[in-house]
């Protein structure tokens, strides 16, 4: 089974700085990897996703993230962070299942927290 | 976008009791829906897989008995915790497949 390591399980930045949340992962194949946030009491939102097309994917909300295959990567980032920005962020690896397209294995997720 | 809804929201109940959660596919028909738990500060934990007209998937350690998975019609999945006990208590998040997975909002469940 394919899986994601997020290298962090909290990250700090002040708001208006660069934000890195840090994903591996690990596949036997080419995978498709994934990025979603999750906001208090809210839904998991998908924020950008990689399927071997362009290797720097834009997502929404002004974040990017590049495919690092030599890396074995998948981070996000952000120019400058936004309060509202301050979230829970999961780096997600597809798994495909025999018969019903694919299955998501999540990473531990990373708090982000945006201090004023 | 596609939306996919969750009811109720949250539950408290008694431990020994059942509790169905309901999840629907608003604007969008899913062949697939998939059920996950989530404990606090942790990561999404997927349950099993629900095809439409047929048995569920589950995912290694879950006990297909305690968490029954229904998925009677393209718009409708639910889950129900049978005989809940307090170790059951956690935050329940379907999603449904259309192209790509849209998730629900969770059910926050709690036993008692």
């Amino acid at each position: 089974a394919q899986s994601v390591t997020q290298l962090d399980s909290h990250v700090s930045v002040s708001e208006g700085t660069p934000v890195l949340l840090r994903c591996n992962y690990s596949s036997s194949y080419s995978p498709s990897l994934f990025w979603y946030v999750q906001h208090p009491n809210k839904g998991l939102q998908l924020l950008l996703k990689y399927t071997s097309a362009a290797t720097l994917v834009k997502g929404i909300n002004g974040f990017e993230a590049e495919f690092k295959k030599s890396e074995t990567s998948f981070h996000l980032t952000k120019p400058s962070a936004h309060m509202s920005d301050a979230a829970e962020y999961f780096c997600v690896v597809s798994d495909q299942l025999q018969d019903s397209g694919y299955a998501l294995n999540f990473g531990k997720g990373t708090s982000l927290l945006v201090t004023p | 976008g596609a939306v996919v809804s969750q009811h109720p929201s949250w539950v408290i109940c008694k431990s020994g009791t059942s509790v169905k959660i309901e999840c629907r596919s608003l604007d969008f028909q899913a062949t697939t829906m998939f059920w996950y738990r989530q404990f606090p500060k942790q990561s999404l934990m997927l349950m099993a897989t629900s095809n439409e007209g047929s048995k569920a998937t589950y995912e290694q350690g879950v006990e297909k008995d305690k968490f029954l998975i229904n998925h009677a019609s393209l718009t409708l999945s639910t889950l129900t915790v049978t005989s809940a006990h307090p170790e059951d208590s956690s935050f329940y998040i379907c999603s449904a497949m259309d192209r790509e997975q849209f998730f629900g909002p969770g059910t926050r469940l709690t036993v008692l």
